[in-house]
């Protein structure tokens, strides 16, 4: 069956950098492109970066682009998200979804917090 | 960016009624659209895509419809496990992949 793992999330300071990685399992990652999603404390859904099914294009929100990159690994079968930069606004659930034939997030991840905080 | 409004907010309703979500584009989004659920404490899941198609291992009590700019989220007959946060989703426009704010379905 289809598997996300989030890690990698924790407490980190202002500024500083955190690298979560999803560990995907039960189906072929490289025929997939994936995404990162977001959730601060008690508020909705926010898309944050997608990368290609063969890693070949990366594309992403305004708010992280050029402090986020999102990579994919696939002779591993993970999925990255490297932080840097991080602010107190950037405190929130991760969560990694796969891009299903529908084009639209079929399966997702339980999620990491981050929480960024001095 | 295309913007998502969904309404209403809250819905209170009980077991056994029938629940309509609306879910409004800022522009005409085709019927690229998808609705989630999501629990307290679990990850968004997938109900419905290209606004009107289940994903696998919903049940009929769920239907969506629409397109261009207005779309509803149905369901049934509530069950008690129903209850929950919904978010509708669009993939027209894209970067980025807009959500809605969500509507939160409560117990009456």
């Amino acid at each position: 069956q289809v598997q996300l793992v989030e890690s990698g999330g924790g407490v980190v300071q202002p500024g500083r950098s955190l690298r979560l990685s999803c560990a995907a399992s039960g189906f072929t990652f490289s025929n997939y492109a994936m995404h990162w999603v977001r959730q601060a404390p008690g508020k909705g859904l926010e898309w944050l970066a997608v990368v290609w099914f063969d890693g070949s294009y990366q594309y992403y929100e305004d708010s992280v682009q050029g402090r986020f990159t999102i990579s994919k690994d696939i002779s591993n079968n993970t999925l990255s998200l490297q932080m840097d930069s991080l602010r107190v606004e950037d405190t929130a659930i991760y969560y990694c979804a796969r891009q299903g034939g529908g084009a639209f997030f079929d399966f997702w991840g339980k999620g990491a917090l981050v929480t960024v905080s001095s | 960016e295309i913007v998502l409004t969904q309404s209403p907010a809250t819905l209170s309703l009980s077991p056994g009624e029938r629940a309509t979500l609306s879910c409004r584009a800022s522009q005409s989004i085709s019927s690229y659209l998808a609705w989630y659920q999501q629990k307290p404490g679990q990850a968004p899941r997938l109900l419905i895509y290209d606004a009107s198609n289940r994903a696998t291992g919903i049940p009929a009590r769920f239907s969506g419809s629409g397109s261009e700019t207005d779309f509803t989220l149905t369901i049934s007959s509530l069950e008690p496990e129903d209850f929950a946060v919904y978010y509708c989703q669009q993939r027209s426009n894209w970067p980025p992949y807009t959500f809605g704010q969500g509507t939160k379905l409560e117990i009456k």
